[in-house]
């Protein structure tokens, strides 16, 4: 069975200073990862996703996640967080074929300091 | 593009009635669309998945006569939710998938329901 560990529940770190969120997955199949963002009482905002190709990915506001297959990670990171990056981080993996249905992480409450 | 909105973001009802929430694809057609409840500070459980046309294929341990899913048109989709109870009380957010995208799912605003 497939599932997603996000063993970071919560990550304290000062404004400027780098992060990176912890995303590993166990699926015997090929997995589509993504990693959404929800700001509070709002829904789920794609922040990027990985479907084939590079294993590098990035977003436009300084995010980048990268895929690595032996070790089935998929990590987030940031070189210098903002204030406004205080949220909190869902690492999802769609398994395919069929429904493609989403499998979610517990999530990591990123929680930037002044 | 692919924006997805719900409504009400909102609803406080008392035990015992029936709370409906829409589900709409604004910029584009959703065959599928997915239900997930969140509860505080906790991750997304999907519910249900729901296809245009077709009856809604609901996930283990959800009771499909308490919460029920149409969805008549390839834009809207909606949750009811039946003779609701306090531990009704929860986040209900949508989810729905582009036709040309089909291992991505974008995200409704959410929906907060508080039963009294």
């Amino acid at each position: 069975a497939q599932s997603v560990t996000q063993l970071d529940s919560q990550v304290p770190v000062f404004e400027e200073a780098p992060v990176e969120l912890r995303c590993n997955y166990s699926s015997s199949v090929s997995v589509y990862l993504f990693w959404y963002v929800q700001y509070p009482n709002q829904g789920l905002q794609l922040l990027l996703k990985y479907l084939s190709g590079s294993t590098l990915v990035e977003s436009i506001n300084g995010f980048e996640a990268e895929f690595n297959k032996s070790q089935t990670s998929f990590h987030l990171r940031k070189p210098s967080v903002h204030i406004s990056d205080t949220a909190e981080y869902f690492c999802a993996v769609s398994v395919g074929p069929g429904t493609y249905k989403y499998i979610f992480g517990t999530g990591t409450r990123l929680k930037v300091l002044a | 593009g692919a924006v997805v909105s719900q409504h009400p973001s909102w609803v406080i009802c008392k035990s015992g009635t029936s709370v409906k929430i829409e589900c709409r694809s604004l910029d584009f057609q959703a065959t599928t669309m997915f239900w997930y409840r969140q509860f505080p500070k906790q991750s997304l459980m999907l519910m249900a998945t729901s296809n245009e046309g077709s009856k809604a294929t609901y996930e283990q341990g959800v009771e499909k006569d308490k919460f029920l899913i149409n969805h008549a048109s390839l834009t809207l989709s909606t949750l009811t939710v039946t003779s609701a109870h306090p531990e009704d009380s929860s986040f209900y957010i949508c989810s729905a998938r582009i036709p040309t995208s089909f291992e991505t799912q974008y995200f409704g605003p959410g929906t907060r329901l508080l039963v009294l």
